[in-house]
């Protein structure tokens, strides 16, 4: 079946490391996204990609970073200067166009200690 | 830019009474609208969408949404709650436009408790 692969579901780092966040899909989508989720905050986008080599920011963007080399895969790195990375992180793809919406993967909660 | 208003951010709810989660959205332009599910601690899942034709949508498990283009509204609703409808929903609009790409923009969210 098709869908989106996020791992690992819990992961626990400790402050100042850097840690990168695996999103997989085998869809044939072009686009992908990283939305983070706070308590009570909605989903906030961090970056999206809509084609292989290519990516944006999207508002929350500061102390994170991606590569899009492949188009199943779309890792998000959290570096150390983002400052609250505690949070449970979403990955999306959707087809091209308005009209498809979005599939998510189960997300990855992340705790910094 | 259009944007989405979840009047509502906590709406508990006895269990087989109805709910209603309302939407508001703004664009300019027209727009396709969404309604996604998150349970705890899983992805979002799409529940419907409205893309043209009937106002009215449904769902498999029984929540329908209305289209209301002079009230710019997409209010979701169930007549009868489950427990197992407990979870949070996000309303999602996109511009019809290419020029708006891929890009949804969520609401804030509504978190229903369904209480026994």
């Amino acid at each position: 079946d098709g869908g989106i692969t996020q791992s690992p579901k819990y992961l626990f780092r400790k402050e100042g490391q850097n840690v990168t966040l695996s999103c997989e899909q085998n869809l044939n989508h072009d686009a992908m996204y990283w939305y983070r989720q706070d308590p009570g905050q909605g989903l906030r986008l961090i970056y999206y990609s809509q084609i292989v080599n290519d990516f944006q920011k999207g508002d929350i963007a500061e102390g994170y970073s991606v590569s899009r080399e492949k188009k199943e895969s779309f890792p998000l790195t959290v570096t150390s200067a983002q400052k609250n990375p505690t949070a449970f992180y979403l990955c999306a793809s959707s087809r091209t166009g308005p009209s498809y919406g979005y599939t998510f993967g189960s997300g990855t909660r992340l705790t910094v200690v | 830019a259009q944007s989405v208003t979840q009047l509502d951010s906590q709406v508990p709810v006895f269990e087989e009474a109805p709910v209603e989660l309302r939407c508001n959205y703004s664009s300019s332009v027209s727009v396709y609208l969404f309604w996604y599910v998150q349970y705890p601690n899983q992805g979002l899942q799409l529940l419907l969408k409205y893309l043209s034709g009937s106002t009215l949508v449904e769902s498999i498990n029984g929540f329908e949404a209305e289209f209301n283009k002079s009230q710019t509204s997409f209010h979701l609703r169930k007549p009868s709650v489950h427990i197992s409808d407990t979870a949070e929903y996000f309303c999602a609009v996109s511009e019809t436009i290419k020029a708006a790409g891929n890009k949804l923009t969520f609401g804030g969210g509504t978190r229903v408790l369904v209480k026994p």
